[in-house]
């Protein structure tokens, strides 16, 4: 098991560019999440997705983000026209789905440091 | 609405003694509750949970104890060592969520001095 994996580990870009970040989930965990953290803040959540269907977006997911889980596996996450705001720390985190009443442990990747000059 | 607050940035103290790191909450409708370990330019690492059926967990060096009434967890670690120096996060999940989102607090910067 490899833990979950993210891909880039960093990404420089322009004001208005658009940018699509890559999560690999731990094998078999049906529940993935992104979250986002900026400096000094603890991370914030974005979105959930149970399998291939995403459930729950948080109101910090403009319509300049989408996000996609196809064939429940990885998840990307795009960001359109990106602004200096979006710079932060984008973490993926994935859990099996077989705890009850959702009490299971969040395994986090290593994230996707985006920089919007 | 800081539904998960740490309110010590930060705290010193010396290998061997112990850490004792702090989380208030104020949704009583979480039921499940975690810390993380956080190295700069790493995702957060999973420590230890504790669900609100309990008051205590334990798991070698750290033990987290759960205050429902006061809304008050705690995270020990005893003996602190230098490698343990990392931001820790505590986290919330339940509410009127049904999906596990973590609602984190803003972290507190642990320096274990040899």
């Amino acid at each position: 098991d490899t833990g979950v994996s993210q891909d880039p580990r960093h990404k420089i870009t322009k004001r208005g560019q658009n940018v699509t970040f890559r999560c690999d989930p731990i094998s078999e965990h049906n529940r993935l999440y992104w979250y986002r953290q900026t400096l000094g803040q603890g991370p914030e959540f974005l979105t959930y997705f149970q399998n291939e269907a995403q459930l729950e977006k948080s109101r910090l997911l403009s319509d300049r983000f989408s996000a996609e889980r196809p064939k429940g596996s990885f998840s990307t996450l795009e960001i359109q026209r990106t602004e200096q705001g979006d710079s932060a720390m984008y973490l993926c985190a994935s859990s099996s789905g077989q705890g009850a009443r959702y009490q299971e442990t969040q395994y986090f990747g290593p994230g996707t440091r985006l920089l919007v000059l | 609405d800081q539904q998960v607050k740490q309110n010590s940035p930060s705290l010193s103290v010396q290998e061997g003694r112990i850490s004792i790191l702090n989380c208030d909450y104020t949704n009583s409708m979480f039921d499940y509750f975690l810390w993380y370990k956080k190295y700069p330019a790493e995702g957060p690492t999973f420590l230890i949970s504790i669900s609100s059926i309990k008051d205590k967990n334990e798991d070698g060096r750290f033990t987290v104890f759960l205050n429902k009434s006061a809304k008050h967890l705690s995270l020990h670690i005893v003996p602190s060592q230098p490698g343990d120096s990392a931001v820790y996060f505590c986290a919330a999940s339940g509410g009127s969520s049904n999906t596990g989102k973590l609602i984190f607090g803003q972290g507190t910067t642990l320096q274990v001095k040899p």
